[in-house]
């Protein structure tokens, strides 16, 4: 079956800092794909739409600014997490369609 | 009110018991799909849906279009299949968003 991969599964960083999140589907090709957010013992929540080869589309109250996208290829999308405060940690995953939807492992960020 | 609702939010069961848990939405859509969430977060895809019903091992998923309503059903429960898990459903418009349950915890105890 496809399979999606997101690097890292975990990452703890200082506060003021940035971090990336790679989100690459594995044996497909994903012009779309989605970034969630999870807080504790919520359920998931799409923070936007990664399209590749242009702009990602944004829920709203999500900060474009603060949670950028870049989907340069047609099997890799990032989320770039900018001037990381302890507010942003949290647990986000990433999934891309083929057919279903299929979800990278997630990624644990702790903010300190 | 959400447009896709789960019931119940906990269910503690004993091995081997019946399990069901149920998901209600309130909007068009064109597939749903029933989730495993594990401790660590890992999401797994159990089942995608559009009508009828689905069997793997000792799941089963069914859904009813009519009714807007879908059971993800588990028999000869077992611990490990302690988890949580998520109905999704994608919209009609099939831009490949999916709106989610609120998630069941669900913990088979030995």
């Amino acid at each position: 079956g496809a399979v999606v991969s997101q690097h890292p599964s975990r990452v703890i960083c200082k506060s003021g800092t940035s971090v990336k999140i790679e989100c690459r589907s594995l044996d497909f090709q994903a012009t779309t794909m989605f970034w969630y957010r999870q807080f504790p013992k919520q359920s998931l929540m799409l923070m936007a739409t990664s399209n590749e080869g242009s702009k990602a589309t944004y829920e709203q109250g999500v900060e474009k600014d603060k949670f950028l996208i870049n989907h340069a290829s047609l099997t890799l999308s990032t989320l770039t997490v900018t001037s990381a405060h302890p507010e942003d940690s949290s647990f986000y995953i990433c999934s891309a369609k083929k057919g279903g939807a299929f979800f990278g492992q997630g990624t644990r960020l702790t903010v300190v | 009110k959400n447009e896709v609702e789960q019931s119940p939010q906990n269910l503690t069961a004993q091995e081997g018991e019946f399990i069901t848990i149920n998901c209600s939405y309130s909007v068009g859509i064109s597939a749903l799909h029933w989730l495993q969430q594990h401790p660590g977060g890992g999401i797994v895809s159990l089942f995608m849906l559009s009508s009828g019903k689905k069997k793997h091992g000792r799941l089963i998923a069914t859904i009813n279009i009519q009714e807007k309503h879908s059971s993800l059903h588990i028999t000869a429960s077992h611990p490990r299949d302690s988890a949580v898990y998520i109905c999704a459903a994608f919209l009609n418009s099939n831009t490949g968003k999916l709106i989610f349950g609120q998630g069941t915890t669900l913990q088979v105890k030995p």
